[in-house]
């Protein structure tokens, strides 16, 4: 069965320091991968996805993610954060020819810190 | 403005009583989808549509009920015999491709008093 980890349930950064927050997937074939942002008390809203083409993906509010099939990874990155940034972050895989269903990790807390 | 609606926001009910959660979408989407949100569980799938008038069980649906009469409208029914019913609801709508991203409503927070 397909399963999506995020290994850490807190990040805890400083503002203006740099962000990677980890996904790692299983899938036998190649996925399609979303990262979502969650402020508390609302909807989910796309940060980026990826699901062909280059590995480097660009998103909204400055972030990006990087998709390693070598490593099964797919980590969001900001090279600095802002305040604005603390909310619940969430990645998410499809199958690509299969069921379009995502799967969805159990979610990153991101605290920043003044 | 295209969109996903819920409503309410918040909502009350005592033990015993059938609620039903609306969800409106605008973006003439053919999927639709209910979560349930529990803190440090991630979305969990309770019911999902492809189109109107089908739907499937998702890995949490015994205690929920959904209907699809129309493109746009997915009630999701939380009945008395969902025994921790209070959580948060998110309810996603997209155009049903495994590359299309979901688009989320608001959520409405649910409490059993």
């Amino acid at each position: 069965a397909q399963s999506v980890t995020q290994p850490d349930i807190h990040i805890t950064v400083s503002e203006g320091a740099s962000l990677e927050l980890r996904c790692n997937y299983s899938y036998g074939a190649t996925p399609y991968l979303f990262w979502y942002v969650q402020s508390p008390g609302q909807g989910l809203q796309l940060l980026l996805k990826y699901f062909s083409g280059d590995t480097l993906v660009q998103g909204i509010k400055g972030f990006e993610a990087e998709f390693k099939r070598s490593q099964s990874s797919f980590n969001l990155r900001k090279p600095s954060v802002h305040w604005s940034d603390a909310a619940e972050y969430f990645c998410a895989v499809a199958l690509s020819g299969g069921s379009y269903i995502p799967t969805f990790g159990r979610g990153t807390s991101l605290i920043v810190h003044p | 403005d295209g969109g996903i609606t819920q409503s309410p926001k918040y909502l009350f009910r005592k033990e015993g009583q059938n609620v039903t959660l609306s969800c409106e979408q605008n973006l003439n989407h053919d999927a639709m989808y209910w979560y349930r949100q529990d803190p440090g569980q991630g979305l969990r799938l309770i019911y999902y549509s492809q189109i109107v008038n089908d739907f499937q069980k998702g890995d949490i649906a015994e205690g929920y009920s959904v209907s699809r009469e129309k493109k746009e409208s997915f009630p999701l029914t939380v009945t008395s015999a969902q025994k921790n019913p209070t959580a948060f609801y998110l309810c996603a709508s997209s155009m049903g491709s495994s590359y299309n991203e979901q688009f989320f409503g608001p959520g409405t927070r649910l409490t059993v008093l």
